[in-house]
């Protein structure tokens, strides 16, 4: 049974603390990518990695960084949280153009 | 760039088919996809459609694609309560880029 795994599905920090969300997946996928899910606006792609040590920015990539020295892991890093990152994040992976499967994402709530 | 647009909400007697429509501007998309999003869980792919076809049937879901107007279409024959869910239709490139999700509820 195929399986993204995120290590919280909720979280709450404090304004200017350094988060970071972990994603597993178990599949062997090169494509790794993390969105954040907030109402009416969908999901937004935050950044997104092909490969061990690759990373591409999606559409909203400021305020975060990412690391993928794993292929099966990819780390979602707010350097200093802010309550505008308060949003659901959700983790997927995929073989190239193929479908993506997602984790049960991570409720993170910045105070 | 890539855009994908929904209507936000859908509301639908049971038994009634429902249509979710969705327009992409990426027109070197080779996939579009449709996922379904249940309360509290991540998405699941509910079905795609390649690019090069029209049309796709599967059991109650029906995916049309209009390639000239870059219009996708998921509809849903006979709707259950167990359909209420938040739909996305996603596209891809060399990135998954999905649409804001339209939000099915289905009365009795």
């Amino acid at each position: 049974d195929v399986k993204v795994t995120q290590s919280s599905r909720y979280l709450v920090k404090r304004t200017g603390e350094k988060v970071f969300l972990e994603c597993v997946q178990d599949m062997d996928h090169e494509n790794m990518f993390w969105y954040r899910q907030d109402p009416g606006l969908g999901l937004r792609l935050i950044y997104f990695s092909y490969d061990v040590k690759m990373k591409e920015k999606g559409d909203i990539p400021e305020g975060y960084s990412v690391s993928r020295e794993k292929k099966e892991r990819f780390s979602l890093i707010l350097e200093s949280a802010s309550t505008n990152q308060t949003s659901m994040y959700l983790c997927a992976s995929s073989l190239r153009q193929g479908e993506a499967f997602f984790g049960q994402g991570t409720r993170l709530t910045v105070v | 760039g890539e855009d994908v647009e929904q209507s936000l909400f859908l509301s639908v007697r049971e038994g009634d088919s429902s249509v979710i429509n969705c327009t992409y501007t990426d027109s070197s998309s080779t996939y579009l996809y449709w996922y379904k999003q249940e309360p509290g869980a991540g998405l699941q792919l509910l079905t795609y459609i390649f690019s090069n076809m029209d049309m796709k049937q599967d059991q109650r879901l029906t995916v049309l694609l209009n390639k000239k107007d870059k219009h996708l279409s998921l509809r849903i024959a006979d709707t259950q309560t167990g359909d209420s869910a938040i739909y996305f239709c996603a596209e891809t490139t060399d990135k998954l880029i999905f649409g804001t999700g339209t939000r099915l509820q289905v009365f009795p």
